[in-house]
């Protein structure tokens, strides 16, 4: 079946403008998790959800930054006036986590952000 | 938060040669899992491994957990090119939420 799809793939954005990036995850799979990897660097965690239960936030840099998950399957992140410091790959992930915390996740190629 | 951390950052074999990666964590885990990333790519899972075991393999793969150390180390034998790809290790930090990754270890396979 198909896998988890983002997109866009690229963005390139001007400083202070807001974008939105978009996740399908795996049909059937209950987590969505967002990432942030800039380059050279390891994955920055963002939010989690799982199934109807309120997301787990803590990793969200700041108020700028915000995500849903529609329906408990597509998820939007969104990013205000969006600063340099932003440009990063944004991954989306979804797992079929059932209560069983060893479920792998499954990623999609990322959104390559630029903000100019 | 990043728990597991990557050892080395870097490494360049020829193919044919074993490449062992390390991965050391801060706190208790309830697994630990290995993600392989080619460049411009998302990760790709390779292998879970339990708290409750020491050893697993996967083909090519052979992944040691040791929860005492909170290391572990991913083997990866007779190398070929196409293991070029940066290697993550991923641990659940016993929350059983969010993985936390670290910054990974870059392989560079040479015919």
């Amino acid at each position: 079946g198909a896998g988890v799809s983002q997109s866009p793939s690229n963005k390139v954005t001007e400083k202070g403008k807001d974008v939105e990036l978009r996740c399908d995850p795996i049909s059937g799979h209950t987590a969505l998790y967002w990432y942030r990897q800039s380059l050279g660097q390891g994955l920055e965690f963002l939010i989690y959800f799982q199934g109807n239960s309120a997301p787990d936030k803590s990793g969200l840099p700041s108020d700028r930054f915000s995500a849903e998950r529609t329906g408990g399957s597509v998820s939007t992140l969104t990013i205000q006036r969006t600063q340099q410091e932003d440009s990063a790959v944004y991954l989306c992930a979804s797992s079929l986590h059932t209560g069983d915390y060893n479920s792998p996740l499954h990623f999609g190629n990322g959104t390559r952000l630029t903000v100019t | 938060s990043q728990q597991g951390e990557e050892d080395p950052q870097a490494l360049s074999i020829q193919e044919g040669e074993n490449a062992t990666m390390n991965c050391s964590y801060k706190t208790s885990i309830n697994n630990l899992q290995w993600y392989r990333q080619n460049s411009g790519r998302g990760l790709v899972h390779l292998i879970l491994i339990r708290s409750n075991e020491r050893e697993k393999h996967s083909g090519r793969l052979r992944v040691t957990l040791d929860t005492s150390k909170k290391s572990s180390s991913l083997l990866i034998t007779a190398s070929r090119a196409a293991d070029t790809a940066s290697y993550f290790c991923a641990t659940d930090d016993y929350s059983g939420y969010a993985l936390n990754f670290g910054k990974g270890t870059s392989l560079l396979v040479t015919p």
